[in-house]
């Protein structure tokens, strides 16, 4: 079974740039989050959905952060314009409630870096 | 909001040394989960508690969930270099499933 598959793995760019970031999850997973990782720290998150319903985005930065998962399956996450603290790694992760745990199976991350 | 305290934030040890890290909170949480990350992946789920006082055990790791439910400890015995990496403990509130509150972390090397 393929894991949570994230594309870039890497991305440099300039301050005010925009960038993008695509998560597909595990197949079936209907719950999906966007993390940020700082270095050596634990991840923070930004939105989790529900299929196709963000139900909580309180700590994504609606200024310049937005996310859609429009089929309740695969997500992008935008930030226009970055900014230099901006840079991080970017995780998603998928889970289910079938299982009947709460673990969150994650993606290998976009390392961000904004010049 | 639930914060989730991991000391210590560094560790560095010599192979075939016993270690502990420690997750604390002041808010109870209903299930308390371990992730190990390495460098350039994500996080790896390592074992979930869910019972005050429960303890588990993986190979050479043991896991404790405090009785109150809000703290939590993981001990590895003999740590090898292959134990190198960012242990993170994250817990889950009873009125959210599926928000995890993730510890700060702890990075963990073994020298062989």
């Amino acid at each position: 079974e393929a894991g949570v598959v994230q594309s870039p793995r890497y991305k440099i760019i300039e301050k005010k740039q925009p960038v993008a970031f695509w998560c597909n999850p595990i197949s079936g997973h209907n719950t999906l989050y966007w993390y940020r990782q700082n270095l050596g720290q634990g991840p923070e998150l930004l939105i989790r959905y529900e299929n196709e319903e963000a139900v909580d985005d309180s700590q994504l930065p609606k200024d310049r952060f937005s996310a859609e998962r429009l089929k309740g399956v695969d997500s992008t996450l935008k930030i226009q314009p970055a900014e230099l603290g901006d840079s991080a790694v970017y995780l998603c992760a998928s889970s289910t409630r079938t299982s009947g745990s709460n673990e969150q199976f994650f993606g290998p991350g976009t390392r961000l870096t904004v010049l | 909001t639930q914060l989730l305290e991991q000391s210590p934030q560094f560790l560095s040890i010599q192979e075939g040394e016993n270690l502990t890290v420690y997750c604390n909170s002041s808010s109870v949480f209903s299930s308390l989960q371990w992730y190990r990350q390495e460098p350039g992946e994500g996080p790896v789920l390592l074992v979930t508690v869910v019972t005050g006082g429960e303890v588990k055990k993986l190979k050479r790791l043991t896991f404790q969930f405090g009785d109150a439910r809000k703290d939590s400890s993981l001990h590895i015995t003999a740590a090898q270099p292959g134990d190198t990496g960012l242990y993170l403990c994250a817990g889950s509130g009873g009125t959210s499933y599926g928000k995890l509150t993730f510890g700060q972390g702890t990075i963990l090397t073994v020298h062989p």
